[in-house]
């Protein structure tokens, strides 16, 4: 079975750091683009950024540009999301979620993580 | 940066009803790279359409998505009590932000 299964709920405080994961398991995970999906309470969707564990390439939207940092390690099949220094704003669930064909770059996500809820308060 | 705006924000219907879901993009969306989005609460969203009229795997034939350009549409012919959700369209046609629509919410009337 296709699946990405992420890391388990956080609570932290304002200023700190934090780096959660997302494993794939049943595919080539080299082989397939993974993004990032923020969603804030009662929010919509937003696009965040996506990577190509093969060879590293990332992409940032603009608006997460240089706020988090994308990365993968391809050995244990798991992409990272993390922040250096966390704000409250920061505080919504997170998904992970795989192209839908292999390399390709213009895709929809068709298998999605089951979220990672991320809380930042004081 | 491609704004999609979804319309309405919410619509009211009963199950068997037809339900017409608007997704309008602020620019051209190139080769038609329009997906349409299922959420349910507390789950993850789920890939219904993709290419704007291709239906995901094990998606029911009531979901049809149409449209090109700027304008497209999602369809479910006749409303069944767990089609009640929100829906979201996204571009990923124009990099480097794939974006999303603010969503629509489909409930009971």
């Amino acid at each position: 079975e296709v699946q990405l299964v992420q890391s388990g709920a956080e609570v932290k405080k304002p200023g700190e750091s934090l780096k959660i994961s997302c494993k794939g398991s049943g595919y080539s995970f080299t082989s397939y683009w993974i993004g990032w999906v923020r969603q804030m309470p009662g929010k919509g969707l937003e696009w965040m950024g996506i990577i190509y564990p093969g060879d590293s390439d990332t992409r940032y939207s603009p608006s997460f540009q240089g706020q988090v940092t994308i990365s993968a390690d391809k050995s244990i099949s798991t992409a990272y999301l993390q922040w250096s220094s966390l704000k409250a704003s920061d505080t919504a669930m997170y998904y992970c979620a795989r192209h839908q064909t292999v390399h390709n770059w213009n895709d929809a996500f068709d298998i999605w993580g089951q979220g990672t809820m991320v809380t930042v308060s004081s | 940066e491609i704004v999609l705006t979804q319309s309405p924000g919410t619509l009211s219907l009963s199950p068997g009803e037809r339900a017409t879901l608007s997704c309008r993009a602020s620019q051209s969306v190139s080769s038609s790279y329009l997906a349409w989005y299922q959420q349910k609460p507390g789950q993850a969203p789920r890939l219904l359409i993709y290419g704007a009229s291709s239906r995901a795997t094990g998606i029911p034939d009531r979901f049809s998505g149409s449209g090109s350009g700027t304008d497209f549409t999602l369809t479910i012919s006749r409303l069944e009590p767990e089609d009640f959700a929100v829906y979201y369209c996204q571009q990923y046609g124009s990099s480097p932000m794939y974006s999303f629509g603010q969503g629509t919410k489909l409930e009971i009337k």
